[in-house]
């Protein structure tokens, strides 16, 4: 079965790094997401990416963070200089086409600032 | 800003018994609602989804049930089985994948 993948599942970072968090998605999804789960907390938007360009973000996708897709199949979020409330679970999404209910998610990269 | 909201954090059931998980929303302009598993240490995993043109939705042993005019959705799982203690992420949106998720209700599904 076609699945998100992350890498790392893990990343430990000191406050003011730059970090970049990897994602393959779905190969035949169009829509791509993240989203993050600071620990404890709900699942929060971050930006939705369709056609190489940003289509949505939310107030929390600062001028920190930007995403890209590099090449067909990775997709990356950037964050240029963390700070420690940026620890949590990152999810990257991908969807096949848009308002077609669901969206599939990876496993998640656990970024900690220190 | 909650939009999204489950009330309970957690809630455990006997095996075989019905478990409901509830949702409310305060966003009248969502207009799709899906429920969401997740386990430790995994990203969600869709479960079930359902359309505000709808009022019921049932795939297995998973049903959803949404009442618009109370703003409010409720996950009925029956029966509960050990398999299914995950936390339940409720999510609305308003027509793209924005999804604005509730904070989650923890099932214990007791053996």
């Amino acid at each position: 079965e076609p699945e998100v993948t992350q890498t790392p599942s893990h990343q430990v970072t000191q406050m003011g790094q730059e970090v970049i968090l990897r994602c393959v998605p779905i190969s035949n999804h169009l829509y791509f997401y993240w989203y993050r789960q600071i620990l404890g907390q709900k699942v929060e938007f971050l930006v939705s990416f369709y056609n190489n360009e940003i289509s949505e973000k939310s107030e929390i996708f600062d001028d920190q963070f930007s995403v890209e897709r590099p090449d067909g199949s990775n997709f990356t979020l950037k964050i240029r200089s963390t700070k420690l409330e940026d620890s949590a679970m990152y999810f990257c999404a991908s969807a096949l086409a848009e308002n077609t209910g669901e969206l599939f998610f990876g496993e998640g990269s656990r970024l900690t600032v220190l | 800003d909650q939009q999204v909201k489950q009330n309970s954090p957690s809630l455990s059931v006997q095996e075989g018994r019905i478990s409901i998980l509830n949702c409310d929303y305060t966003n009248s302009m969502f207009d799709y609602f899906l429920w969401y598993k997740k386990y430790p240490a995994e990203g969600p995993t869709f479960l079930i989804s359902i359309s505000s043109i709808k009022d019921k939705n049932e795939d297995g042993r998973f049903t959803v049930f949404l009442n618009k005019s109370a703003k409010h959705l409720s996950l009925h799982i029956v029966p509960s089985q050990p398999g299914d203690s995950a936390v339940y992420f409720c999510a609305a949106t308003s027509g793209t994948y924005k999804y604005i998720f509730g904070t989650g209700t923890r099932l214990k599904v007791l053996a």
